[in-house]
C-alpha cells in the first residue's frame, strides 16, 4: 500500500537558523512528490514538486525539498527560518501513472513553529 | 485560494439529517476532489472526478456521495450525517495537461454534527 510518513509531528526552530521538515513515502512506480503548507482557517497551499529532472527543487517562500530515490525521502529545508513560516506542513505522494497521480496521499503533517 | 470557494464556511447540523457542501472553481481545470481533514490523521480522499461523467470513490467514500454538476461545481452529500463525520472538509482542483499535477484548495467547510 502507498503511504507517506512524516515522522515529527512538530518541529521547532529559532528564527534565522536552518529548518528541515521530514517527509518518506511508499509509492510504486516513479513518484511525484509534492509539500503543502497550511496557515489557520486556511486551505492547503502548494510550495512545491518533484515530478522529474533535478533532484533538488526550489518552491515559494525560499523553499526548496530534495528528492532522494535511494532513501525514498523528500525533506523540505529552508537556509533560514522566519517566524511567518510557522504552520502545519503537509508532505504528499502519488504514483506517476495517468489516473493514479490524482490519487494523491498525504503524510499526517508537521506542525513547524518558529520562535523569535 | 479565492479560485476555488466553498460553502458554506461553517456548519452545525443534527445527527440523521442531510446536508450538502458545495464547491466552485474558476480556474478551469477538469479534475476536481473532496477530502476531509481530521487531526493527526492528514487528508483523505473521499471522491474525485476526471470531468463531468466520471467519478470516482477515494479511501473513504462510505456515508457520503458526490455530484459533478459542471465542470466547475462539485458537491459533497452527506445523506445521514453522523458525529463522526465531524471534520474538516476541503475541496480542490487539479489540472494535468502539461504536467500540472498539483492539486488547489478551497479554504474548507468546518461541519459539526451533534
Amino acid at each position: 500500500a502507498q503511504s507517506v510518513a512524516q515522522p515529527e509531528d512538530q518541529v521547532n526552530v529559532a528564527e534565522g537558523n536552518p529548518l528541515t521538515v521530514k517527509c518518506t513515502y511508499s509509492v510504486s512506480g516513479n513518484p511525484y512528490l509534492f509539500w503543502y503548507v497550511q496557515y489557520p482557517n486556511r486551505g492547503l497551499q502548494f510550495l512545491l514538486k518533484y515530478i522529474t529532472g533535478d533532484n533538488l527543487v526550489k518552491g515559494s517562500y525560499g523553499f526548496e525539498a530534495e528528492f532522494n530515490k535511494s532513501q525514498t525521502s523528500f525533506h523540505l529545508k529552508k537556509p533560514s527560518a522566519l517566524v511567518s513560516d510557522s504552520a502545519l506542513y503537509f508532505c504528499a505522494a502519488a504514483n506517476s501513472g495517468y489516473s493514479s497521480a490524482s490519487k494523491i496521499i498525504f503524510g499526517s503533517g508537521t506542525r513547524l513553529s518558529i520562535r523569535p | 485560494d479565492a479560485d476555488v470557494t466553498q460553502t458554506p464556511r461553517n456548519r452545525i447540523t443534527k445527527t440523521g439529517k442531510r446536508i450538502m457542501l458545495e464547491c466552485s472553481q474558476t480556474k478551469g481545470h477538469d479534475r476536481m476532489y473532496w477530502y476531509r481533514q481530521d487531526p493527526g490523521l492528514g487528508l483523505r480522499l473521499i471522491y474525485y472526478s476526471f470531468d463531468v461523467k466520471d467519478i470516482n470513490k477515494g479511501e473513504i467514500s462510505d456515508g457520503y456521495s458526490v455530484s459533478r454538476q459542471a465542470q466547475a461545481k462539485f458537491s459533497l452529500s452527506l445523506e445521514s450525517a453522523i458525529p463522526n463525520q465531524t471534520a474538516l472538509y476541503f475541496c480542490a482542483t487539479s489540472d494535468e495537461r502539461q504536467g500540472h499535477y498539483e492539486q488547489y484548495f478551497g479554504p474548507g467547510t468546518r461541519l459539526t454534527v451533534t
